[in-house]
C-alpha cells in the first residue's frame, strides 16, 4: 500500500508560470483534500474533492487556483500565473469515506516561486 | 467559529524528560480531536485521535492525550522524550459539515526541540 503519493516533491516556478501539483490518494480512498502550509503557520484547508466533484472549495483563493479529481488519474491542484506569495508547501490528504477517522497525508510538494 | 489554539510555538526539553504540548479548541458539539506529527520535509503522521468514550487516549510512539471538556483542551503527553521525537506537532479538530463529511481545522503547530 503506497500511501498518498504527491509529485513533484519540489517545484520551482518563475513568476507568471503555471504550477501543477499531483496527488494520488491511497488505494481505496475516494476523498481528497488539499492543504497549504506557509512558513511558521499551520495547515490551511483549501479544497475537498471526490471523484469528478468539488465538494468544498471554501479555502481556495478565488483567482488563479483550481483543483480537479477526474474519474481516472490523480487529483491536480493548478496554480496559474504564480506569484511569490504562492511559495508554500502543499499537502494532499485522502480518506476512505467521510473523513471521520482522520486523514492520511502525503509528503507534500514544496513550491518555490522565483 | 471552530478553531484550534496551540499556545506554544516552540518547546525545548531534554532527552528523557517528560513532555506536554497544549491544545485548546473551540467547537460547539462533541469534537473529533487529533494530534499529528510532522518530521522535517515530511507529511503529517497521525499520532492519536479522540471521538468519544475514555478521555485518555493512547497513540503511537508512546504518546497519549487527555480530553478535558471543561477546559476545552486536548493536551499531548509523553513521559520520556527521545531525540527522535524532535518534530512539529499539530492539533486538529474535525468540523462536521451538514453533508456529514468532515473538515479538519489545524492549529499553528508546536515545534519540539530535544536536547541530548
Amino acid at each position: 500500500n503506497a500511501g498518498v503519493m504527491q509529485n513533484p516533491r519540489h517545484l520551482v516556478r518563475r513568476r507568471g508560470q503555471e504550477a501543477r501539483l499531483r496527488c494520488s490518494p491511497m488505494k481505496g480512498h475516494s476523498h481528497v483534500y488539499w492543504y497549504r502550509q506557509l512558513p511558521e503557520e499551520g495547515l490551511k484547508f483549501m479544497v475537498y474533492l471526490q471523484k469528478e466533484n468539488i465538494i468544498d472549495e471554501s479555502g481556495m483563493p478565488k483567482e488563479r487556483f483550481s483543483a480537479e479529481f477526474p474519474k481516472e488519474g490523480p487529483s491536480i491542484l493548478r496554480i496559474q500565473q504564480v506569484v511569490r506569495g504562492d511559495s508554500a508547501a502543499y499537502f494532499c490528504a485522502s480518506s476512505p469515506a467521510k473523513g471521520a477517522e482522520g486523514y492520511t497525508f502525503g509528503s507534500g510538494t514544496r513550491l518555490t516561486v522565483v | 467559529a471552530q478553531s484550534v489554539t496551540q499556545p506554544d510555538i516552540h518547546i525545548t526539553v531534554s532527552e528523557g524528560a517528560s513532555l506536554e504540548l497544549r491544545c485548546n479548541y473551540s467547537y460547539g458539539a462533541t469534537p473529533y480531536l487529533f494530534w499529528y506529527v510532522q518530521s522535517p520535509g515530511q507529511g503529517l503522521q497521525l499520532l492519536l485521535k479522540y471521538f468519544s468514550g475514555d478521555t485518555l487516549v493512547q497513540g503511537i510512539k508512546g504518546f497519549e492525550a487527555e480530553f478535558k471538556r471543561s477546559q476545552s483542551s486536548f493536551n499531548l503527553r509523553k513521559p520520556s522524550v527521545h531525540w527522535s521525537d524532535a518534530a512539529e506537532y499539530f492539533c486538529a479538530v474535525g468540523d462536521k459539515r451538514t453533508s456529514g463529511t468532515y473538515k479538519y481545522i489545524f492549529g499553528t503547530g508546536t515545534r519540539l526541540k530535544v536536547l541530548a
